[in-house]
Formats: C-alpha cells, structure tokens, sequence
C-alpha cells in the first residue's frame, strides 16, 4: 500500500534552516510527483512546492520562492524540503503528499503524517 | 493569488441529515477544484477532484457539483465518520490555493 512517511518533529531558532524528508513506498517513485504543503495553528493549509517524479524539475509558491529547495533521491525513493532563514511564522505542520494523476494535477491523494516544526527563540 | 471562501464555517447536523457545503473562488477556476476531509490529528484525504469526480475509496454519498467560482460538496446523509473539518483547494490558477474549511460537528 502507497505509504509516506516523514520525519521527526524540530525545533529551531530563529533564523535556522531545516530539511524534512518523506521517504514514500508502495508505488514506483518515478511515477508520481510529491507536493509540500503546511499547516500553521488555526490556519489554512498552504502548498509550498512540488518535485517531479521522472525528473528533478521543481517549482514553488512565490511566497516561499529564495527559502524553499525540494530534492530527491531516486534510490532512497525519498523527497527532502528544506526551508532557510526561519522565522516564528513559519512554526507549523509540514505535509508531503503525492499527486493523485501522476503529475501537475496538484491534486493531492496520499498524505505523510506530518512533521511539526517549532520556531522559537 | 485566487483566494477560496468557504460557508458556513460550521455546520452542525444530526447523523442521517444531508449536509451542503459551499466553496466559492475570487475568480474562475473552471473546474479545477478539490475536495478534502481532514480529522484531528490526521493529513487530510482527497474526496473529490474536477469538481465532481470522486477519488479512489471515497464513498458514493459524497459529491461534488460547480464550476467556475461556485462550488458544493453536498454529504446525502451524514455517518458518524463523516463529523471533520472539510476543505476546497483549486488548481485552476496558480499557485494552488485552499479555503479556510467547514467544520461539520454533531448537533
């Protein structure tokens, strides 16, 4: 069965950066690109980013566009998200997803668990 | 960026009662809307996408109608399971955007 599973829980200070991984399973990696979107406390979910799943193209929510970088790693069949220069806004729960039509339908079928990142000083 | 609306923002019915959610779009997305269920503690789970396609598993008294800026996800008659949080996201104009949500609680 399609599973995505993400790492654990951070904690980071102001100004850090921070790389999660969703290392996915159950499907041909190739096949599917996989999307990050977050959750702040009482807000609404916010899609970030996206990787192909047949080649290393990306692409990223202009709001995150300079902080965000989304890779790979085929033989690992695992996607890694890292976001520079935190800042308290950016505390929330992190989700990978995988795209329900394969690729570019920003649909979003099978979901991680979540990774929550805490920004505090 | 196209901003999602969604109303009520809680909905509080009996389990057997039909429930009509709305999502409506600061400008066309033709069809390219998405519906999700979210559970506390859960990632949320793709029910419908095109606006009216259900996705794999998702149970046939869920269904989605609209096109355009104006959306519904209407449950015909609601299960204990069905008591979550649900959101619209769009992929008609980029970047892909989510509505605020619907919570539907037990009355």
């Amino acid at each position: 069965q399609v599973r995505l599973a993400q790492s654990g829980a951070e904690v980071k200070k102001p100004g850090a950066s921070v790389r999660l991984s969703c290392k996915t399973s159950g499907y041909t990696f190739t096949t599917y690109a996989i999307h990050w979107v977050r959750q702040a406390p009482g807000q609404r979910l916010e899609w970030m980013g996206w990787i192909n799943g047949d080649n290393d193209n990306t692409a990223y929510s202009q709001k995150f566009q300079g902080r965000v970088t989304i890779t790979r790693d085929t033989s690992a069949s695992t996607v890694y998200m890292e976001l520079t220069r935190l800042g308290s806004e950016d505390t929330a729960v992190y989700y990978c997803a995988r795209d329900y039509y394969g690729s570019g339908s920003y649909y979003l079928d099978s979901w991680g668990q979540g990774t929550l990142v805490s920004v505090s000083s | 960026e196209i901003v999602l609306t969604q109303s009520p923002v809680t909905l509080s019915l009996s389990p057997g009662e039909r429930a009509t959610l709305s999502c409506r779009a600061s400008q066309s997305v033709d069809n390219f809307l998405a519906w999700y269920q979210q559970k506390p503690g859960q990632p949320p789970r793709l029910l419908i996408c095109d606006a009216s396609r259900r996705a794999t598993g998702t149970p046939a008294r869920f269904s989605g109608s609209g096109s355009g800026t104006d959306f519904t996800l209407t449950i015909s008659s609601l299960e204990p399971e069905d008591f979550a949080l649900y959101y619209c996201q769009q992929r008609g104009s980029w970047p892909p955007t989510f509505g605020p949500g619907t919570k539907v609680d037990i009355k």
